[in-house]
């Protein structure tokens, strides 16, 4: 069935260097990815999207990586802060099904002070 | 910055009793969406509205949970009777629809007993 995908549950990393999570996708009818932020407590936050006619797309901090030959999602946060620290999750939205949006599990990223 | 409001934060009710979420969305907003999430794992979709219609039910367990959105604004998401496997976090989104990210609110961390 469809899925999204993490690579990896956690990750760590020091205070100032770049982070990469990654997500795979299963549903090659998707066009529409979004990433998103969700601290404890707290709902998700949209983070950045991208769409599938492009390949890269840049934020404040943030690039979402988007290769479609291999079905794969990344998102690259650039100097990591403390404030980074959370669960992000990937989501993928079918240009069928009425626009449902599909997450996955989430990769909690930890910042090391 | 707008916000999602939902109400109450936190719930905690016996299992067989009724217990009853509140969704404000974004003004202007015509999808809202209620979504579960449980304890480590990516949201998942209960229902889809566009304006005050239903759109996608198709995850909702029907026997026990209702959704309704009568004027097209404030939405309530409704269990009766509560189980034990309902313990989740209750995340109400909404959306100007389409190819959009969703604004999400804080949630309603439910607790059945």
């Amino acid at each position: 069935g469809e899925s999204v995908g993490l690579h990896l549950p956690t990750l760590s990393v020091q205070e100032g260097d770049n982070s990469i999570i990654n997500c795979a996708y299963s549903n090659s009818a998707s066009d529409y990815f979004i990433w998103y932020k969700q601290e404890s407590g707290k709902g998700p936050q949209f983070i950045i999207d991208i769409r599938s006619n492009m390949d890269k797309r840049q934020g404040q901090r943030v690039t979402v990586l988007l290769n479609k030959t291999v079905k794969h999602l990344s998102l690259q946060i650039a100097a990591t802060q403390p404030g980074d620290s959370a669960v992000y999750f990937c989501a993928e939205k079918p240009y069928t099904g009425g626009f449902k949006t599909i997450f996955g599990a989430g990769t909690r990223l930890f910042v090391k002070a | 910055e707008a916000e999602v409001a939902q109400s109450p934060r936190y719930k905690i009710t016996e299992k067989s009793q009724a217990v009853a979420f509140w969704c404000d969305p974004i003004s202007g907003h015509a999808t809202l969406y209620w979504y579960r999430q449980i304890l480590g794992q990516g949201p998942e979709l209960l229902v889809q509205f566009q304006d005050e219609s239903v759109v996608d039910d198709s995850q909702l367990p029907k026997d026990r949970f209702s959704a309704e959105r009568l004027k097209g604004v404030d939405s309530t998401l409704k269990i009766q009777p509560a189980e034990l496997g309902d313990s989740a976090m209750y995340l109400c989104a909404s959306s100007i629809g389409g190819r959009h990210g969703y604004t999400f609110g804080s949630g309603t961390r439910l607790t059945v007993v």
